[in-house]
């Protein structure tokens, strides 16, 4: 079982903002990073250091993290945005990482 | 900067096997490496990582024993292996590269396309 827990599926009408959330113990110490992958895809890296951007991913994505919660904000979500959303951090011990069950995105 | 993966196996269980990802584009022995599961129709699961500049390896508890991670830096690739794969060990594995911006500023920030494992019985 994943140390992080997130939402299986989350839906947003296409426009809207959507947030999906990540818990986990671990996140009080360590900084939640956020994966999206699409169908057929590797994973691509979306949000890292709670609200740190990659060179390429739209500002309508951006990330916080308070106590155990870490959140992933899509402002204005796209047709496109469509797809499942791993957060991950290092585990309790900090020796490990782990990934959260992920969350499907419809963008309805 | 890239990952480039070996292709695709179909194997039997009780056999072993190696897959590869080479790196280019970037200082190959200053980032971890890591490898990751997807298991058809299912998320994402962290199997260990090492460091090519001197071979340092952590393994996920899950997977501790069942694997072995290596590097030859010689020639840029990273090494996922089974002595004896299970039909469990069907999957789609991917490397990507970990990178530390500063210490707890850090992440997957390139991920190979990925090799798909089909163990039969």
């Amino acid at each position: 079982s994943s140390e992080l827990t997130q939402d299986p599926a989350v839906s947003v009408a296409l426009g809207q903002t959507v947030r999906i959330t990540c818990l986990g113990d671990s996140l009080r110490t360590y900084s939640p990073t956020w994966y999206q992958q699409k169908p057929g895809q590797a994973p691509l890296l979306v949000i890292y250091h709670k609200n740190d951007r990659p060179s390429g991913i739209p500002d309508r994505f951006s990330g916080s993290s308070s106590g155990n919660t870490a959140s992933l904000t899509i402002t204005g979500a796209q047709a496109e945005d469509a797809a499942d959303y791993y957060c991950s951090s290092r585990d309790s011990s900090g020796y490990h990482l782990v990934f959260g069950g992920g969350t499907k995105l419809t963008v309805l | 900067v890239q990952l480039v993966q070996s292709g695709a196996e179909v194997k039997k269980s009780g056999e072993s096997l190696k897959i590869s990802c080479k790196g280019s584009g970037y200082s190959f022995t200053s980032y971890w490496i890591g490898w990751v599961r997807q298991m058809p129709g299912k998320g994402l699961e962290w199997m260990g990582i090492i460091y090519p500049g001197d071979s340092d390896t952590r393994y996920s508890p899950s997977f501790q024993g069942r694997i072995t991670i290596s590097v030859d830096k010689s020639i840029r690739t990273a090494y996922l292996q089974w002595n004896s794969l299970e039909t469990s060990d069907t999957a789609m594995y991917y490397c990507a590269r970990f990178h530390e911006w500063e210490l707890l500023r850090t992440a997957f920030d390139i991920w190979g396309p990925g090799t798909v494992v089909t163990v039969s019985s």
